[in-house]
Parts: structure tokens; sequence; C-alpha cells
């Protein structure tokens, strides 16, 4: 139980296009998904904490407007990149947590997606 | 804010052998979370720990919380293969988990050679 997909794992996108990242919780209600970028060989970046139903809650630097969070159920949240750029490139996780006999303490990670502007 | 320490940064250790990875916090840890991260996939949990002087263990994985609470380490007995990954530590920032966010450490590559 408690698993959480992530579609797709990789994109390839141009340079000013958007790209739409899903996440998905298979098996239980996510009232609450993180997002998290990665870059190579660094730790993971808490992006924003989006609630179901409500704006997400954006981390200090990172341009809400660039990305688009939606949280419209809960079983799924969306990350749009919008016009992407080169150092958009990036491995975006998203994790989340939830009710119906999980610890409210424990997050479940997606497993990722692989994110390369050209 | 709270920042998470990790030491070391990369370590390569030969099958069958011991290791401790560090995870030091610049204040007071509420919930320590171990997580493992194989390159470029999603993470898997490990163990939690909450209260000062507190062990757990899972298989050959010993998470250990100092009375302090600011200090955690975790060890591998016997290492194999399997165990090769990042390890990465993850605290909530703020008292009792409120907001259930996570930052997380700056991570640990393990290397095990055969």
């Amino acid at each position: 139980g408690a698993v959480v997909s992530q579609h797709p794992s990789r994109v390839i996108c141009k340079s000013g296009t958007s790209v739409k990242i899903e996440c998905r919780s298979l098996d239980f209600q996510a009232t609450t998904m993180f997002w998290y970028r990665q870059f190579p060989k660094q730790s993971l970046m808490l992006m924003a904490t989006s609630n179901e139903g409500s704006k997400a809650t954006y981390e200090q630097g990172v341009e809400k407007d660039k990305f688009l969070i939606n949280h419209a159920s809960l079983t799924l949240s969306t990350l749009t990149v919008t016009s992407a750029h080169p150092e958009d490139s990036s491995f975006y996780i998203c994790s989340a947590t939830g009710h119906a006999g999980l610890s409210l303490y424990e997050q479940y990670f997606g497993p990722g997606t692989r994110l390369t502007v050209t | 804010s709270q920042e998470l320490e990790q030491s070391p940064q990369s370590l390569i250790v030969q099958e069958g052998k011991n290791l401790t990875i560090n995870c030091t916090s610049s204040k007071t840890l509420y919930g320590l979370y171990w997580y493992k991260q194989k390159y470029g996939e999603g993470l898997i949990f490990l163990m939690m720990l909450q209260k000062g002087g507190e062990e757990k263990s899972h298989e050959k994985i010993t998470a250990k919380l100092d009375e302090k609470k600011q200090q955690s380490s975790l060890h591998i007995t016997a290492s194999q293969p399997s165990h090769a990954g990042i390890y990465l530590c993850g605290a909530d920032p703020e008292y009792g988990g409120a907001t259930n966010k996570l930052i997380f450490g700056t991570g640990t590559l393990l290397a095990v050679q055969p």
C-alpha cells in the first residue's frame, strides 16, 4: 500500500515550452502533496506544498508563476513548468501524506521525473 | 532555518564491512527520518526517530538519535552491494511536524565493492 506514481518518468522539451508532471497516490487519499527538485549529486530541495482544494504554498525563492501546482483531487497533483529553460532541467520528485491508517509523519515518494530542457 | 549536514559526503566500502553515516542538525530535531535513494529514483523510507536516545533497527541497518536530538547516525552492519545508494536524512522543520514538511540533509553516496 501507499504507492505514489509520477508521469512521465522522463521528458525532454524545447526551451520556451511548458511541461506538465503528474503525481498520483494510487491507493490512498493524499491530503497533502509535496514537490521537490534534485540537481545531480545534490539533496532534495522542497519547492512547494499543496493541499487538496487550496493554493500551493511555495518555498522561498521558488517562482510560483513558473512552477504552477494544481492539487485538484485527493489523488492527483500536477506540476507545470512554464516557459521552461535549460536551467530548469532537473529531477522532480513528489511525495504525499494522507490518512486511512497511514502515519501522518510519513511521506511516500514518487519515483521521480527527469526533465531535460534543450 | 534548520540545516542538516551529513557526513561523509561519499563512502566506498568493501562488502561485509560496517559503516556509519552521520546527520547533524543546526537545531533540535523533533522528527528525524532516514531514506535511501537509488540514483534517478524515488526515496525509500527506512526509519523515523523522535525521542532522544531512541534507536531502531531493520535488518542490518540501525539508526540512533542522540539525547540532545541534534545528531543521528545510521549504521550498516556487514554491508552488501544492495545497500549501495544515496542515504538522506530528513527532518521536520517545525515542532510536532505540524506542516508535515521535510527538509533534507546533504546526502551520502554509498558504494559497496564486492
